[in-house]
């Protein structure tokens, strides 16, 4: 089974600040890689897939890039919608997700 | 618009029994693969249970394997999950998602159904 690995699991952030959240995978996955983001109580919404690719109508200040098993989501000036957990997600081998950074108001 | 709407879930005893339903609409529900992704309460996100778009292939977690089965019929557009021998871990939000034509993320998610298994 592939495990996938997030960090941080909190981050403490101001509006336009720029955030970075790492995923590592436990083996190469080459690029298939999906980025999520989830409010409370809401259901996941999809921001990135085939690592770097963005979702029609993700906010271009959402990034992704890496491949083989270390990625990174981007956010390039955070913006008060954007508070939220995010999870990373492999689809090389089945499916599993990162277990969540959470961004929070610094 | 693409909606996906599950329902089924409830307060269940440890042992019982329950089905779960994903009904679709606002695409050719025939032609994706779906899929059943549970949150325990305050935990991150599990994958469950994939079916292909002709029920083909499907695949488990281990966690449910042997409990749990998927199943879909095109010609209703829905997708369901029944899960037999619920224990107090299985606990969670059931979210039915799509998987993404050739792509295997999934771009579409059901709100979520709340299953509780108690005594």
């Amino acid at each position: 089974d592939i495990q996938m690995t997030q960090s941080p699991s909190t981050l403490s952030a101001s509006v336009g600040d720029r955030v970075t959240i790492t995923c590592r995978a436990s083996q190469s996955i080459s690029s298939w890689l999906a980025w999520y983001q989830q409010k409370p109580g809401k259901a996941p919404k999809l921001l990135i897939y085939k690592a770097s690719s963005l979702e029609s109508g993700v906010p271009s200040r959402f990034s992704g890039s890496g491949s083989g098993t270390e990625f990174t989501l981007t956010i390039s000036s955070l913006q008060p919608d954007d508070f939220a957990t995010y999870y990373c997600q492999q689809y090389n081998s089945l499916w599993t997700f990162g277990q969540g950074t959470k961004v929070e108001i610094k | 618009e693409v909606q996906l709407v599950e329902s089924g879930g409830g307060l269940v005893k440890p042992g019982g029994s329950l089905r779960l339903s994903c009904a679709a609409s606002g695409f050719t529900f025939s032609s994706y693969s779906m899929n059943w992704v549970r949150q325990a309460p305050g935990k991150g996100l599990e994958w469950v249970s994939s079916i292909s778009s002709s029920s083909s292939y499907i695949y488990y977690a281990d966690s449910v394997k042997g409990r749990f089965t998927i199943s879909r019929d095109n010609a209703k557009n829905s997708l369901y999950l029944q899960m037999n021998s619920l224990r107090a871990e299985d606990t969670a939000v059931y979210y039915c998602a799509r998987e993404g034509g050739y792509d295997h993320f999934f771009d579409y998610w059901g709100q979520g159904t709340l299953v509780t298994v108690s005594s």
